[in-house]
C-alpha cells in the first residue's frame, strides 16, 4: 500500500543551522512528491514538487528512488521557516490520490 | 484572486446529528478534495469531486458523503456524527488535470 513516513513529530534547530527534514514513501510505480507547509495561522500551501527541481526559499529536495525518499534540505535556517512541513505522494495520475505524512513541525530558534 | 473558502470556520455539534460543511474553489478550479485532519493522524483524503462526479473515495465509512454543484462548490455531509469525528475538515481545489493543490483554512468540527 501506499505510504508517506516522516520520522520525526518536531525538529529543532537555531538559526543558521542545516535543515533536513525526511520523508520516505512506499509505492512501486513512478511517484509525484510534493512538499506542502503550513505556517502558524495559515493556510497550507505547497512548498515546491519534485518534478519542478526548484528551490523555494531556499528549500530544496531530491527525489531519490533507490532509497525511497524525498528529504527536504536548507543550508541556512530562518526563523521565519519555523512551521509545520508535510510531504505529500500523489499516485495513480490524479490530485485524488494525494496522501500525506503526518507532518514535522520546524522550530528555529534566534 | 480568491482563495478555496470553507464555511463555517466552526461546527458544534452533537453525537448522533448530522454536519454539512461547505466548500467554494478558486475561480476556474473543476476539482475538489476533502481531508480529514484529526488530532496525530495527519492529513487523511476523504472525497474527490471533478466537473461535478465523484472521481475517488478514501477509506471512510459511507456516512461521509458530499456533492459538487454544477458552480463547481462543494458540500461534505457526515451523518450520525461519532465522537472521533472531531476534526479539522480541508478542502482543496485545483484545476482538472492538473496535480497542485490549493487549501482553504478548513472548518472545525467538533463533537460533544
Amino acid at each position: 500500500a501506499q505510504r508517506v513516513t516522516q520520522p520525526e513529530k518536531l525538529l529543532s534547530v537555531f538559526k543558521g543551522a542545516p535543515v533536513e527534514l525526511k520523508c520516505n514513501y512506499s509505492y512501486s510505480g513512478s511517484p509525484e512528491l510534493f512538499w506542502y507547509v503550513q505556517y502558524s495561522r495559515q493556510r497550507l500551501q505547497l512548498l515546491l514538487r519534485h518534478i519542478s527541481r526548484e528551490s523555494i526559499k531556499g528549500f530544496t529536495a531530491d527525489l531519490n528512488k533507490g532509497e525511497t525518499s524525498f528529504h527536504l534540505k536548507k543550508p541556512f535556517a530562518q526563523e521565519e521557516d519555523s512551521a509545520m512541513y508535510y510531504c505529500a505522494l500523489n499516485y495513480g495520475g490524479s490530485q485524488g490520490n494525494l496522501i500525506f505524512g503526518k507532518g514535522t513541525k520546524l522550530s528555529v530558534k534566534p | 484572486e480568491a482563495g478555496v473558502t470553507q464555511s463555517p470556520t466552526h461546527l458544534i455539534k452533537t453525537r448522533g446529528q448530522q454536519a454539512t460543511l461547505r466548500c467554494s474553489p478558486i475561480s476556474g478550479h473543476t476539482s475538489v478534495y476533502w481531508y480529514q485532519q484529526a488530532l496525530g493522524l495527519g492529513l487523511q483524503f476523504l472525497l474527490w469531486y471533478d466537473e461535478g462526479e465523484e472521481r475517488n473515495r478514501g477509506n471512510f465509512p459511507p456516512r461521509f458523503s458530499g456533492r459538487q454543484f454544477p458552480n463547481y462548490s462543494s458540500e461534505l455531509n457526515v451523518n450520525a456524527l461519532e465522537l472521533e469525528d472531531s476534526a479539522l475538515y480541508l478542502c482543496a481545489s485545483s484545476p482538472t488535470g492538473r496535480t497542485e493543490a490549493f487549501f482553504g483554512q478548513g472548518t472545525r468540527l467538533t463533537v460533544v
